[in-house]
């Protein structure tokens, strides 16, 4: 059976660093891309960047860009999203997601939330 | 980047009833790339349709996705209390984006 297991809920201050994670079980982990998707408080699904975990090729959606890092460990089969100076507006919901071989997210993490506050 | 337009906004239906849900593509998607997602609240999305009309697996066949180009339907051929959710269109080609969802009410 396919699952993502996502890291837990996090409260950061502004300012601070953050790496969630979202580790991979079932398939083969270095097959398959895996996306991030960030869901902010009430509002809709926005596409963040993917990953390759077999070779970490990334590419990320241009609103994101510069403001995240995707990477991945595939020895542990676990993929990351990292901040490295949160702000208050990337208080949200981030889901990982697998992309099947074409292309749609078949499979979903069950979310971490993160809230940053000071 | 291509700006997927979804409506109506929300959908408010009595169960049995039919519900259409409407994903309007600011240009043509390639190759049908175009899925639908069901967000129950408090849930993680689920894939409901991938490549504009197959059904992903385990979805009951009420649900159907038809349309190509730019516009494209989900249709809900017989409302059920569980199916109380926000729709999301999603076009998966190289630039993927998301419609702004709809949000399936039950009377």
């Amino acid at each position: 059976e396919v699952q993502l297991v996502q890291s837990g809920a996090e409260v950061k201050k502004p300012g601070e660093s953050l790496k969630i994670s979202c580790k991979g079980s079932g398939y083969s982990f270095t097959s398959y891309w895996i996306g991030w998707v960030r869901q902010m408080p009430g509002k809709g699904l926005e596409w963040m960047g993917i990953i390759y975990p077999g070779d970490s090729d990334t590419r990320y959606s241009p609103s994101f860009q510069g403001q995240v890092t995707i990477s991945a460990d595939k020895s542990i089969s676990t993929a990351y999203l990292q901040w490295s100076s949160l702000k208050a507006s990337d208080t949200a919901m981030y889901y990982c997601a697998r992309l099947d071989v074409l292309r749609f997210l078949g499979y979903w993490g069950q979310g971490t939330l993160v809230t940053v506050s000071s | 980047e291509i700006v997927l337009t979804q409506s109506p906004g929300t959908l408010s239906l009595s169960p049995g009833e039919r519900a259409t849900l409407s994903c309007r593509a600011s240009q043509s998607v390639s190759t049908n790339y175009l899925a639908w997602y069901q967000q129950k609240p408090g849930q993680a999305p689920r894939l409901v349709v991938y490549g504009a009309s197959s059904r992903a697996t385990g979805i009951p066949d009420r649900f159907s996705g038809s349309g190509s180009g730019t516009d494209f339907t989900l249709t809900i051929s017989r409302l059920e209390p569980e199916d109380l959710a926000v729709y999301y269109c999603q076009q998966y080609g190289t630039s993927p984006t998301f419609g702004r969802g709809t949000k399936v009410e039950i009377k």
